[in-house]
């Protein structure tokens, strides 16, 4: 079956830690997408990948990094420099950004600050 | 600036039908999505729409007015499992999807 997976469900994040979110997809898609969902706002867009060793900033890109080494892999780091991180991330892939630009989600990661 | 407005709640009654409306302003438009989001999960891609008019598919349709700047999308023969929220999001000239906060539907029995 084809699909996008993101590990961890949750994760917790000490005070000056990076954490690093995994997504994985093969579904063949060249694009990829990182968003961030807070209670109350439409999803915000972190960072994009339109093919391999590239990516563009999103509208919030401030205190996370992406790469994207492989078509099937764009891992996620949310740094020390995000000082307001609790939030639920989404990670979500597309043929491509235009053509067909419809975007199927991973399940999630849980973002939580201890 | 561009801008997604669409109902923070809405209530219908299960075996109803309930219209969730959306209105849009954004840089150019390659289209209006329609995901469905239950509590805790992923969205779900529910419906696409890039020329006016309605697509129907099973229960669920979505309409679409481009000189207006606004999108519905209609459920029919409501179930329990229908709860969720649901967004819209509208494909700008740069390709980026641009979302509304989303509309929480409540069914009630």
């Amino acid at each position: 079956d084809g699909g996008i997976t993101q590990s961890p469900k949750y994760l917790f994040r000490k005070e000056g830690q990076n954490v690093t979110l995994s997504c994985e997809q093969n579904l063949n898609h060249d694009a990829m997408y990182w968003y961030r969902q807070d209670p109350g706002q439409g999803l915000r867009l972190i960072y994009y990948s339109q093919i391999v060793n590239d990516f563009q900033k999103g509208d919030i890109a401030e205190g996370y990094s992406v790469s994207r080494e492989k078509k099937e892999s764009f891992p996620l780091t949310v740094t020390s420099a995000q000082k307001n991180p609790t939030a639920f991330y989404l990670c979500a892939s597309s043929q491509d950004r235009a053509s067909d630009g419809t975007q199927y989600f991973g399940p999630g990661t849980r973002l939580l600050v201890l | 600036g561009q801008n997604i407005d669409q109902p923070t709640e809405m209530t219908a009654t299960e075996g109803a039908i309930v219209q969730i409306n959306c209105t849009y302003q954004t840089s150019g438009f390659n289209g209006l999505f329609w995901y469905q989001q239950h509590a805790g999960e992923a969205p779900t891609f529910l419906s696409y729409n890039v020329l006016d008019g309605l697509e129907e598919k099973g229960r669920f349709s979505s309409f679409l007015s481009r000189s207006k700047g606004y999108s519905y999308l209609l459920l029919k023969e409501l179930q329990m499992k229908d709860s969720a929220s649901y967004l819209c999001a509208v494909m700008d000239s740069n390709y980026q999807l641009i979302w509304g906060a989303g509309t929480k539907l409540i069914i009630k029995p």
